[in-house]
Parts: C-alpha cells; sequence; structure tokens
C-alpha cells in the first residue's frame, strides 16, 4: 500500500524557517517524479514545486521562487522541501504528492500544516 | 500565473447530472491533455477522479466523466450522489513545464 506521511509543520515567525519531510513507502521511490502541494485556510489547491525521480530536474513556483528548495533522498525514501524567509502567505497545510504519469497526482500525504504568523 | 478559472459552486439533485468547467489558456488547458480533475471532501487529502482529460483511474465510478474543447475542460457527474459533495479542482501542466490548478468548485447535492 502506498503512503505518503508528511512532518516538520508548525509555528514560525515571520522570515523564519521550516523543514518538511515526505517518508514513502509502498512503491518504489527512486522510479518516481514527486511534488509540494499547498492549501492556505479556506483556499484552493496551489502547486509549489516538482522534483525528477533522479533529483535532477526541478521546478518551482513563481511564488516560492528563491525562497523555497526541493530535495530528495532515495536511499532514504524521502522528499524534503526546505522554506526559508517565510511569510504569513506561505501559511498552509503543505501536501506532498507523487505523480503516475505526466502531472498526475495519484497519490497524496495527508499533509502537514505551516503557520507562519509572529 | 493565475489560477485556472472554475465555477465557485454548482448544485444538483441526487440522480441529476451536472459539469464543471475549467477555462484556461493555449500555454495549459489548450495546449495539452495533460489535464486532470481531483475531488476533496472537507479536511481530506484531494483524489485523483480523472486524468489526461478523460481517464478515470482504477477505482473511480464511471459516473464521473471528463471531455475538453479548446481552452476548457469539463468534468461531468451524472447520477449524483449525497457522497460527490465535495470540493473539485482541475490541473494542467503548463508549457514552462509546472503544474496550475484551478480555483475550486464546491459542489453540493441537494
Amino acid at each position: 500500500e502506498v503512503q505518503l506521511v508528511e512532518s516538520g509543520g508548525g509555528l514560525v515567525q515571520p522570515g523564519g524557517s521550516l523543514r518538511l519531510s515526505c517518508a514513502a513507502s509502498g512503491f518504489t521511490f527512486s522510479s518516481y517524479e514527486m511534488n509540494w502541494v499547498r492549501q492556505a485556510p479556506g483556499k484552493g489547491l496551489e502547486w509549489v514545486s516538482y522534483i525528477s525521480s533522479s533529483g535532477s530536474t526541478i521546478y518551482y513556483a513563481d511564488s516560492v521562487k528563491g525562497r523555497f528548495t526541493i530535495s530528495r533522498d532515495n536511499a532514504k525514501n524521502s522528499l524534503y522541501l526546505q522554506m526559508n524567509s517565510l511569510r504569513a502567505e506561505d501559511t498552509a497545510v503543505y501536501y506532498c504528492a507523487k505523480v503516475d504519469i505526466v502531472a498526475t497526482f495519484d497519490y497524496w500525504g495527508q499533509g502537514t500544516l505551516v503557520t507562519v504568523s509572529s | 500565473q493565475s489560477a485556472l478559472t472554475q465555477p465557485a459552486s454548482v448544485s444538483g439533485s441526487p440522480g441529476q447530472s451536472i459539469t464543471i468547467s475549467c477555462t484556461g489558456t493555449s500555454s495549459d488547458v489548450g495546449g495539452y491533455n495533460y489535464v486532470s480533475w481531483y475531488q476533496q471532501h472537507p479536511g481530506k487529502a484531494p483524489k485523483l477522479m480523472i486524468y489526461d482529460v478523460s481517464n478515470r483511474p482504477s477505482g473511480v465510478s464511471n459516473r464521473f466523466s471528463g471531455s475538453k474543447s479548446g481552452n476548457t475542460a469539463s468534468l461531468t457527474i451524472s447520477g449524483l450522489q449525497a457522497e460527490d459533495e465535495a470540493d473539485y479542482y482541475c490541473s494542467s501542466y503548463t508549457s514552462s513545464s509546472t503544474l496550475i490548478f484551478g480555483g475550486g468548485t464546491k459542489l453540493t447535492v441537494l
């Protein structure tokens, strides 16, 4: 059974940093592309970042470019999102999502809440 | 890049059919057959319902169908059931090799 479990969320002050993790199991993690998607409270889904199976190709949404860094450790079956210079508008539930075929997310984690507030 | 345009809400009675539209541009919806639809119940993670415009993943009811014409994709749910009440989001691959979601549509089953 495919499982994606996010962790690392919490309360952080504006300008602060946080590192999210996503532990994957139930599939060959190193063979699949992964993404981070976020959802602000009461709002819609927003794509955040993509990483290829090897980690060699990475894309970011303009809203986080230069502040967030996606990475993965295939030996540990883990996906990460390093978030720096956090802003109030980054407050959201952050989901990791597995890519099945192009731009299709077939499995999602349960999400981890990040709150940016003083 | 702005979100794809979806109606904020739609409603229908049990047994009826509804359609949710998702309008983009030639740089996303109109340019690729990589449109997906997700269902999200309150407090839950999104669930894939349609991929590649019109394909259903295994386990998804055949009451759900997708289509596309030009820059607008559509999700149709036939034989509405109470359990279909949820938020629905479209998504599309873009010419920038990124992904964009729609603003979401709240489906109410009357």
